[in-house]
Parts: structure tokens; sequence; C-alpha cells
């Protein structure tokens, strides 16, 4: 039971190029969440999926798609990097909605030059 | 959308002393608190939550308490030991809703 995981786990990007961060978990939950870590700022929602087929705009998703591919998995694609984007991405999944816990992915460390 | 505020930004305790974090929220619908414990480098992880109908919640040397009509709630870390030393996260959310809005985090120094 790997839980929740996120590839890859570091990565550098020039401004303006995409990239898909890839995660997925075994854990059968039907939520699925990205999240930015900037410092100072704790953990802001990007984008959530409840469930299979739908998606969800959090806080900051200016910038950023989403695809639910299936349930296990929930990609974050950044279509033309900016160095505003720089930041520590997690994934998360919860049984249900937000209100259950959340079980968070090892992160991936982004930065964009 | 929720506004949540987190006390402080750091704390440095000795070992063996306790430890209080604080924070509010502004949503009065907010019905669920948890708190996230992360340690350098790697993942948030829970290491206990509080729902509206109750107002205190202990497990083991950690407890959270709850004050709906002030609207904020706290964590308590008793017998503070080194490996408590992290960056712990308060949330707040409700039921149905889309989002988990986070404090700004509080890093705690356990001084062996």
């Amino acid at each position: 039971n790997a839980g929740v995981t996120q590839t890859p786990k570091f990565q550098v990007l020039k401004t303006g190029q995409s990239m898909t961060l890839q995660c997925a978990q075994d854990m059968n939950h039907n939520s699925m969440y990205w999240y930015r870590q900037d410092p100072g700022m704790g953990l802001r929602l990007i984008y959530y999926s409840a469930s299979e087929g739908t998606t969800d705009k959090g806080e900051v998703p200016n910038g950023y798609n989403v695809s639910r591919l299936n349930k296990r998995e929930f990609s974050l694609r950044l279509e033309s990097a900016a160095p505003s984007q720089t930041s520590v991405y997690f994934c998360a999944s919860s049984v249900e909605s937000p209100a259950y816990e959340q079980f968070f992915g090892p992160g991936t460390r982004l930065t964009v030059l | 959308g929720e506004n949540v505020e987190q006390h402080p930004s750091t704390l440095s305790v000795q070992e063996g002393d306790s430890a209080v974090i604080k924070c509010t929220y502004s949503d009065s619908a907010s019905n669920y608190f948890p708190w996230y414990k992360q340690e350098l480098g790697k993942r948030p992880q829970l290491i206990i939550d509080i729902r509206s109908n109750v107002g205190e919640k202990k497990d083991q040397r950690i407890a959270v308490t709850l004050n709906k009509t002030a609207k904020h709630f706290s964590l308590h870390i008793t017998e503070t030991q080194p490996e408590d030393s992290a960056v712990y996260f308060c949330a707040a959310s409700k039921s149905r809703a889309n989002n988990l809005f986070f404090g700004t985090g509080t890093r705690l120094t356990v001084i062996p």
C-alpha cells in the first residue's frame, strides 16, 4: 500500500515551458486535491476533484489545469510556466470531502527560471 | 471564503514544557478543524482533528480545544520532546465544501 505517490520529485523549468505533475493513490479515495506550498503562506488549494470526471477550482487556479484520469490518478498541468509558479506542489486524497483526513503525497519541488 | 489566522509563527520551548498554538477562523459555518504536522522536507500528516459538535479532544500528549462562539481553536502539546519539532498547520472546512483552508503555520522548536 503506497498511499499517495507523486512524480517527479524535483523539476526545473524555463519560463514558458510546460509540464505535467502526476499523482496517484491506491486507497480507493473519492476526493483528490492539488496544493501549492510557499514560504509563510501555508498550503493553498489549486484544484479539487470530488470524484472521477469532476474538477473544481480552488483558491489559486490561474495558470494550471487538471485532469482526473480515473479514480486513482489526478494530474496537474502547467501550460506556460512562470517564475511565480516556483513552489512545492502536494497532491492529496481523502475518502470524501475536505472535511475528512487528507493523505498527502511526498511533494514535487518545482523551480521556474 | 474562509480566513484562518495562526499564531505564533515561531515557538521555542524547553523539552518537557507545554506548547500552545492558536488559530482563528472567520466562517461560522466551518465545522471541521484538523491539525497537520510537517517535518522538514516531508509531507504534512494529520495529528488530530475536531468537529464542531465537541469542545475538546485528546490523544496522548496532544489535545485540541474549540470555542465556536469565539471562532477559535488551539493545539496543546504537553511534555514536549525533540521529535515534536516541526511546522504545525491548523485548517478549517465545512461539510460538502470544496476547500480546506490552512493557516500559515507555526514552526515549533523543542530545545533539549
